[in-house]
């Protein structure tokens, strides 16, 4: 089955902490991304990436890193610099790097910090 | 800042009945897209219209596409009580970066 795939599906993190949220895809899409989903809220951009080894900051990038060493994996580091980082993380990928592909989504992250 | 906005924030119906959500944008657009989420859950593609579209069907989903006025809406008809979930509608922007900009969402609930 081809499909994106997040883990772990619920994390816990003491503040001063970073965790990284593991996203893997073998839909061989070119581009993946992360959002942060908050109560009530829509999605919201942190990083993208078009290509292996770049990527860019999207429109909530501070206190996050980002790798993309292989096509397939995309992990998220949230680092002890956010400093609300209690929240759903969802993880896409697109087939191009075209804003008018479909975004295939992962199930997600919770994320709560202690 | 958020380029779509959904009306209503939530809307509560019956099963059978038709339930229409709405999208308004800023900026022009390429194309527009509906997505669905499940409580806890991704985001699952609907749906997408391009801006020279004016309307879309996909199974008991319609969408429409008002440039003129910027917006677009979401019909789901004969709803049944697994369509309650939230909807999103994200744009992109004519001229804009590689990137969808997601509404705020409408909650469905469909009760039985």
């Amino acid at each position: 089955d081809g499909g994106i795939t997040q883990s772990p599906k619920y994390l816990f993190r003491k503040e001063g902490q970073n965790v990284t949220l593991s996203c893997e895809q073998n839909l061989n899409h070119d581009a993946m991304y992360w959002y942060r989903q908050d109560p009530g809220q829509g999605l919201r951009l942190i990083y993208y990436s078009q290509i292996v080894n770049d990527f860019q900051k999207g429109d909530i990038a501070e206190g996050y890193s980002v790798s993309r060493e292989k096509k397939e994996s995309f992990p998220l580091t949230v680092t002890s610099a956010q400093k609300n980082p209690t929240a759903f993380y969802l993880c896409a990928s697109t087939k191009t790097s075209g804003r008018w592909d479909e975004q295939f989504f992962g199930p997600g992250t919770r994320l709560t910090v202690l | 800042s958020q380029q779509g906005e959904e009306d209503p924030q939530a809307l509560s119906i019956q099963e059978g009945e038709n339930a229409t959500m709405n999208c308004s944008y800023k900026t022009s657009i390429n194309n527009l897209q509906w997505y669905r989420q499940n409580s806890g859950r991704g985001l699952v593609h609907l749906i997408l219209i391009r801006s020279n579209e004016r309307e879309k069907h996909s199974g008991r989903l319609r969408v429409t596409l008002d440039t003129s006025k910027k917006s677009s809406s979401l019909l789901i008809t004969a709803s049944r009580a697994a369509d309650t979930a939230s909807y999103f509608c994200a744009t992109d922007a004519q001229g804009g970066s590689e990137k969808l900009v997601f509404g705020k969402g409408t909650k469905l609930t469909v009760n039985p």
